[in-house]
């Protein structure tokens, strides 16, 4: 089973900073990983597939990196809409497997 | 408009078994599959199954094997997820997840997980 470590836990930020999230696969997993949001109440949003393809409508200051072990979720001039929480998924074997998650919080 | 549907909040006793109900509109229902994820009070999300439509095969994770059964009723464009001999570590909410068809094997997800319901809260308490 592949294991996500996905960190910070938490992230605090002010409108307008860049925000990045990382997920670190216990193994290599190509670039099959997914990024989603998920705001209370609501169902989670798909970002980014494959590691850095940005989901149709999903704004361009989200953006995605990595491959084999090491991805990024990236969040240019962060805005108070983003406040949510992130989680990442690998999708490159069974089971899949989630990160921990990050909950960003916007000043 | 795509949407999936989930039936609404059960409370269990050890022991006992749910069925957890996950109804799509707005698309081909039988092209795409579909996952069942819980995650439990502060824990992190867990992929629990899939189902192609398309074929009927499923695939199990294998912390839940001999517990979990998926099924569909494609003319009712609805999924179930059955979870058996529940405990409290069972408690958990429960989402249904679309996932685009894999043209190349049809026996493993695609795995853009594209589409979530909104949970289906499941309490299991005595």
């Amino acid at each position: 089973e592949t294991t996500l470590i996905q960190s910070p836990a938490f992230v605090s930020a002010t409108p307008g900073d860049t925000v990045t999230i990382s997920c670190t696969a216990s193994q290599d997993i190509d670039d099959d990983l997914n990024w989603y949001q998920r705001k209370p109440g609501e169902p989670a949003i798909f970002l980014i597939q494959e590691s850095s393809t940005l989901v149709r409508g999903i704004p361009p200051r989200f953006s995605g990196s990595g491959y084999g072990t090491h991805f990024t979720l990236t969040i240019n001039n962060i805005e108070s809409d983003d406040a949510a929480y992130y989680f990442c998924l690998q999708h490159d074997n069974f089971p899949l497997t989630f990160g921990g998650g990050t909950k960003i919080e916007i000043k | 408009q795509v949407q999936l549907v989930q039936s609404g909040a059960e409370m269990e006793k050890p022991g006992a078994s749910v069925r957890l109900s996950c109804k799509a509109s707005g698309y081909t229902f039988s092209t795409y599959t579909l996952h069942w994820v819980r995650q439990a009070p502060g824990q992190s999300l867990e992929w629990m199954g899939w189902i192609n439509f398309g074929t009927g095969f499923t695939k199990y994770s294998p912390k839940f094997r001999g517990r979990v059964t998926i099924t569909s009723d494609t003319s009712a464009t609805t999924s179930f997820m059955e979870l058996n001999n529940l405990n409290s570590a069972d408690t958990a909410v429960y989402y249904c997840v679309r996932d685009e068809p894999n043209e190349v094997d049809a026996d493993y997800p695609w795995g853009a997980l594209d589409v979530w319901g909104p949970g289906t809260m499941v309490t299991v308490s005595s």
